[in-house]
């Protein structure tokens, strides 16, 4: 069974202030998919990262994908209420013809004004 | 586009009653799945189906029933409901031509949340 361990699971902050969210495996993934989620809704994805080493930036942050494609990290820069949500980490394979998807436990991050 | 809608929003139910969790997409995708969501537990996939017809089991399929008559809808059903089946269920849709490629990204509906007593 594949896991995926991400931290911290709670993360409050002053706005302004930068944090960074850690998903951590044992097993390689073909991607790394981050969503975000918001109280009484479904996740929507952030970002998709592919290839081992592989940085992508949406505005104010940045994600990143290890090299071995076991691990990936979610970097915000200057946070602001706004950034304000669960954050959930899933790796992605091809598995019997068919994509899985892997989810971590999720970050709840509060920005406080 | 509605893109994936579920009903009910809201469920409690009885140890040992059964319900059906509505699930359908207008966006023509091709894969379709149940997850649960636990505290501390993430999401977890229940069943999937790559196709009208065609179901297959996720993770935690125990006590639960699919199937997928068309491709527009997703139906799961609970047989005999049990308090550990407490959570919140949502449907995902995707694009996913012959099976997918693993960078698909997965449309999730707004949730049921679901309580068993």
């Amino acid at each position: 069974t594949q896991l995926l361990e991400q931290s911290p699971q709670f993360l409050s902050i002053q706005e302004g202030e930068n944090l960074t969210v850690y998903c951590n495996s044992s097993s390689v993934f073909s991607s790394l998919q981050w969503y975000r989620q918001e109280p009484g809704e479904g996740p929507v994805l952030l970002v998709t990262v592919v290839t081992g080493g592989e940085v992508k930036k949406l505005k104010r942050l940045t994600f990143q994908f290890g090299d071995a494609r076991k691990d990936s990290s979610l970097h915000i820069t200057a946070a602001q209420p706004g950034d304000t949500g669960l954050y959930l980490c899933a790796g992605s394979n091809i598995i019997q013809g068919a994509q899985k998807l892997v989810f971590g436990q999720g970050t709840r991050l509060t920005i406080n004004p | 586009n509605a893109g994936v809608t579920q009903t009910p929003k809201f469920q409690v139910l009885k140890t040992g009653q059964s319900m059906t969790l509505q699930c359908a997409q207008d966006m023509n995708h091709e894969y379709m799945s149940w997850y649960r969501q636990d505290p501390g537990m993430g999401l977890r996939l229940i069943h999937y189906s790559v196709g009208a017809g065609i179901t297959d089991q996720g993770e935690v399929p125990n006590g639960y029933n699919v199937s997928r008559s068309t491709t527009e809808d997703f139906p799961l059903r609970l047989l005999s409901a049990a308090p550990s089946q407490t959570s919140v269920y949502f449907c995902a849709s995707s694009y996913s031509k012959y099976g997918g490629r693993s960078t698909d990204t997965q449309y999730f509906g707004p949730g049921t949340r679901l309580t068993v007593l």
